[in-house]
């Protein structure tokens, strides 16, 4: 089956950094990325779409400026959280999905913590 | 997702049947996920269904009514590994998807 991979799993970092969080389709040509969230005992909630060379879409209350996606090739994309704060702790898993089926395949997941 | 409903807990006994139900309200319909969720783990898919009707796949089984606004999933045989947490979800247009709080399973011996 189609391969999802996220890097890295965990990262801790100091409140006022960046972080980026890569995720990557290992086996086919991912034409739609979306980035989701979770909270500890919460479901997960759709940050952003991101399609292959154009701008990513936000979901409502989702800072573009402070969550960056950029989605440069078919097999990558990239979350950046700038200027992190603990509130941002979180679950962040991406999901892939090729232009020809309704299946989407997760990422397993990065763990943020901001300290 | 606010509008997707699921039950929050749920127990079954090992070797049982057991049904949960989810229902949405959406404007934007292009299908009906089932998701599985152990604690720390990324989903991992279960079932699609976007016409009406049951879709049998082993021990798991996935319905709709699109009328209704209405989906279950039915898990048969239970199994202790099956104690996780199910996610109901619709998708929009682009395929994104609109997730429910989940129904954490209990499974006991």
């Amino acid at each position: 089956g189609a391969v999802v991979s996220q890097h890295p799993s965990w990262v801790i970092c100091k409140s006022g950094t960046s972080v980026k969080i890569e995720c990557r389709s290992l086996d086919f040509q991912a034409t739609t990325m979306f980035w989701y969230r979770q909270f500890p005992k919460q479901s997960l909630m759709l940050m952003a779409t991101s399609n292959e060379g154009s701008k990513a879409t936000y979901e409502q209350g989702v800072e573009k400026d402070k969550f960056l996606i950029n989605h440069a090739s078919l097999t990558l994309s990239t979350l950046t959280v700038t200027s992190a704060h603990p509130e941002d702790s979180s679950f962040y898993i991406c999901s892939a999905r090729s232009g020809t089926s309704y299946e989407q395949y997760f990422g397993p997941g990065t763990r943020l913590t901001v300290t | 997702g606010q509008n997707i409903d699921q039950p929050t807990e749920m127990t079954a006994t090992e070797g049982a049947i057991v049904q949960i139900n989810c229902t949405y309200q959406t404007s934007g319909f292009n299908g009906l996920f089932w998701y599985q969720q152990h604690a720390g783990e990324a989903p991992t898919f279960l079932s699609y269904n976007v016409l009406d009707g049951l879709e049998e796949k082993g021990r798991f089984s996935s319905f709709l009514s699109r009328s209704k606004g209405y989906s279950y999933l039915l898990l048969k045989e239970l199994q202790m590994k099956d104690s996780a947490s199910y996610l109901c979800a619709n998708a929009d247009s682009g395929y994104a998807l609109n997730f429910g709080k989940g129904t954490s399973l209990l499974v006991t011996p």
